[in-house]
C-alpha cells in the first residue's frame, strides 16, 4: 500500500532552537519527495523537491534529505524562528503507467515554536 | 504569473445539498487536481484533469464529480452532502514536476 508515515505527530521548540522532521514512505514507483509548509487554513507550499537521485537540498534555512534505499527523508530547520510554527507535510509523488503522476500526503507534523 | 484561486473560500451547507467549488489553475500549467483534507489530517486526493479530461482517481464515491475547462480552470461537484464531507477543499494546478496550491475552500456541513 502507498503510504507515507511523518514523525513526530507535533512537536514544541524554543525559538532558536533547531529541529528535524522524519518521513518514512512506501509509494512506488518513487518518482520525487517534497516537503511542503502549511499554516493553518491554508494551502501548502513548497519547501524542497528531491528526486531519486538527489540526497540533500536546501532552501534557507529549511534542510531535506533523502535515502532513496531506506525510504527515508528528513527535514532539518535550523535557528527556529516563530514563523516557522506550522504543519510539515512530507509528499511522495508517483509516476503510473498512464502517463501522470499522483501526490501521496503524509499527516503532517505540527511544528509549534515558542518564544 | 498568477497563482491558484479557490472560490468560495468559506462555505457553509446542509446534509442532502450539492455544492460547487472552483479553481483557476496558474498560468501555463495544464493539469489540476483536487483533495480534501479532514481537520488534523493530511490531504486525500479526490481526482485529477489532465486537459479536460480525468486522468486520475482516488478513493472516492462517484458524488464527488468534477470538470476541467479549455482555460484549465476547474470545478468540484459535491452532491448528496454528508456530514462527513466537511474539510478544506484543496486544488493543485501541475506542469512537469511544479504543483502549486490554492488556499482552499472550507466546507462545514451541517
Amino acid at each position: 500500500k502507498n503510504q507515507v508515515e511523518q514523525s513526530p505527530q507535533s512537536l514544541i521548540i524554543l525559538e532558536g532552537k533547531n529541529c528535524t522532521l522524519q518521513c518514512n514512505y512506501t509509494v512506488s514507483p518513487f518518482s520525487n519527495l517534497r516537503w511542503y509548509k502549511q499554516d493553518t487554513g491554508r494551502g501548502p507550499v513548497s519547501l524542497t523537491i528531491m528526486t531519486f537521485s538527489e540526497n540533500t537540498k536546501s532552501n534557507g534555512r529549511y534542510t531535506a534529505t533523502l535515502d532513496a534505499d531506506t525510504k527515508q527523508s528528513s527535514l532539518h530547520i535550523t535557528a527556529s524562528q516563530l514563523s516557522d510554527s506550522a504543519s510539515y507535510i512530507c509528499v511522495v509523488s508517483r509516476s503510473l503507467n498512464s502517463g501522470y503522476s499522483t501526490l501521496t500526503f503524509g499527516k503532517g507534523t505540527m511544528l509549534l515554536v515558542s518564544p | 504569473e498568477t497563482g491558484v484561486t479557490q472560490s468560495p473560500t468559506h462555505l457553509i451547507k446542509t446534509r442532502g445539498q450539492q455544492v460547487t467549488l472552483r479553481c483557476s489553475s496558474q498560468s501555463g500549467h495544464n493539469t489540476v487536481s483536487w483533495y480534501q483534507q479532514a481537520l488534523g489530517q493530511g490531504p486525500q486526493f479526490i481526482f485529477q484533469y489532465y486537459r479536460e479530461e480525468e486522468n486520475g482517481r482516488g478513493n472516492f464515491p462517484p458524488r464527488f464529480s468534477g470538470l476541467q475547462f479549455p482555460n484549465y480552470s476547474s470545478e468540484l461537484n459535491v452532491n448528496a452532502l454528508e456530514l462527513d464531507d466537511s474539510a478544506l477543499y484543496l486544488c493543485a494546478s501541475s506542469s512537469n514536476y511544479g504543483y502549486t496550491f490554492g488556499s482552499g475552500t472550507r466546507l462545514t456541513v451541517v
